[in-house]
């Protein structure tokens, strides 16, 4: 997979955004950005995933800026359930490369 | 759907026991595979499976064996259980190719003594 590079942590109070940085500055102009993220103990969840504009599900949204090397996950009210680490991934190579890196951990406050 | 289901949630084992952890799918994936995470690490894939009758290794194939039979089902085997096989085992599923979205079971936490 393209190397990602996201912050190791991050606060977050409950109610407000979540806003999650990714550095993708290799990807390729038919890759796509995925977003996971995996609860304590539990199997990842399937976030989102963007390639050039902007997408938004009942989860989240994604922002892929203009140049593609850089997107930011959003969480628009954020709740303690939302505590996990969340993997920002680039599929590259064939089917089974699927990498999950360090993530980042985002802690939810009340 | 139920998704992806893996059976069973835990699992103690002594060194040299063999067994196989079972994963289904019924969302008529093609791809499946079989991952680990070890405590405060990503995910390392062990072995997976682009449809019935083909499998292939994954980064840390070793002391794991796997077959698929049928779309629905891809059980991963320990032949002779060692202590360094003590995780936590996923297993997802996705419909196509690498860029597409996967979707992962529960997990199997097994420890081996």
């Amino acid at each position: 997979d393209a190397k990602t590079t996201q912050p190791t942590s991050m606060d977050c109070a409950e109610g407000r955004a979540a806003n999650l940085p990714c550095n993708h500055s290799t990807i390729s102009g038919n890759e796509y950005v995925y977003w996971y993220r995996q609860i304590h103990s539990q199997g990842p969840q399937y976030i989102i995933h963007g390639l050039k504009n902007n997408e938004t599900n009942e989860m989240a949204s994604l922002i892929i800026t203009e140049d593609r090397k850089s997107s930011t996950l959003i969480l628009p009210h954020a709740t303690l359930r939302d505590t996990a680490v969340y993997y920002c991934i680039v599929p590259r190579t064939s089917y089974g490369k699927l990498t999950f890196g360090q993530g980042t951990i985002l802690t939810v406050h009340p | 759907n139920a998704g992806v289901t893996q059976t069973p949630k835990f699992q103690v084992l002594k060194t040299g026991q063999s067994m196989t952890l079972q994963c289904a799918q019924d969302m008529n994936h093609e791809y499946m595979s079989w991952y680990r995470q070890d405590p405060g690490m990503g995910l390392r894939l062990i072995h997976y499976s682009v449809g019935a009758g083909i499998t292939d290794q994954g980064e840390v194939p070793n002391g794991y064996n796997v077959s698929r039979s049928t779309t629905e089902d891809f059980p991963l085997r320990l032949l002779s259980a060692a202590p360094s096989q003590t995780s936590v085992y996923f297993c997802a599923s996705s419909s196509g190719g690498y860029q597409e979205t996967q979707y992962f079971g529960p997990g199997t936490r097994l420890l081996v003594l």
